[in-house]
């Protein structure tokens, strides 16, 4: 079963809209860490925001929010007054807590979601 | 600029021929990662190496052969691929402290090496 789900596989917002990507997950571990990552056509794939498990708040960086629903296993992304530059990859991504062994873990990616903003 | 740099950017390799991916990242962190991104596919996890140390070896074939002299550097040695090896290869890196701490363990890319093989 996939962990990470991005259900749009592609999208054309106007620009200077709010942006809503979405991504559910699936884990039974209690402690884990969701990301976003920016991925443009030159390949870099740029972190932009980070929520965990045990977090109270919805987090935001910028321009960028985190719509945590974890009842819902929900993690969707906001961009807020898109701009032209905004147009790549987005991807939603999970690490699970690496247990009492310890040690570096990888991210289970989603299949992204292309996002295009139109002037 | 990213703090962890790849090279080459692109490569144009022969099935016969052997070449190496380098990664460095100026991070200080602790733990590195290759991953691969073919066409219409998820990234796909291949090494991870924490404290010098492979940890992780997620069923990759033996036509790539990664090497972590350090923390700061990892490679990718690569011979006798086929066609179907082409894709981006994304080098990443973080500061891993163990149990409970996935708030502190963001994983930082590189810009990813776009190979061909031919």
């Amino acid at each position: 079963a996939q962990k990470i789900t991005q259900t749009q596989p592609g999208m054309f917002v106007q620009e200077k809209e709010a942006v809503t990507l979405d991504c559910t997950y699936d884990t039974s571990d209690p402690s884990y860490g969701l990301f976003w990552y920016k991925q443009p056509s030159s390949g870099e794939m740029i972190f932009l925001i980070y929520q965990g498990s045990y977090d109270q708040q919805n987090a935001t960086e910028g321009r960028y929010s985190l719509n945590f629903q974890k009842a819902r296993k929900s993690a969707n992304l906001v961009i807020s007054a898109s701009q032209l530059g905004d147009s790549a990859m987005y991807f939603c991504a999970m690490r699970e807590d690496l247990g009492s062994g310890g040690g570096a873990d990888g991210l289970t990616f989603g299949k992204g979601t292309h996002l295009i903003i139109q002037p | 600029e990213t703090g962890v740099t790849q090279t080459p950017r692109h490569l144009v390799m022969g099935m016969t021929n052997k070449k190496s991916l380098k990664c460095e990242q100026h991070l200080g962190h602790n733990a590195m990662y290759w991953y691969k991104q073919s066409a219409k596919k998820p990234l796909e996890l291949m090494f991870v190496y924490n404290f010098k140390e492979q940890t992780e070896n997620n069923s990759v074939p033996s036509r790539f052969s990664p090497e972590c002299p350090n923390s700061s550097h990892l490679f990718l040695h690569l011979h006798t691929l086929q066609p179907e090896d082409s894709a981006l290869y994304l080098c990443a890196s973080s500061q891993d402290v163990g149990q409970g701490a996935i708030g502190g363990n963001t994983i930082y890319f590189g810009e990813g090496s776009w190979l061909t093989v031919v």
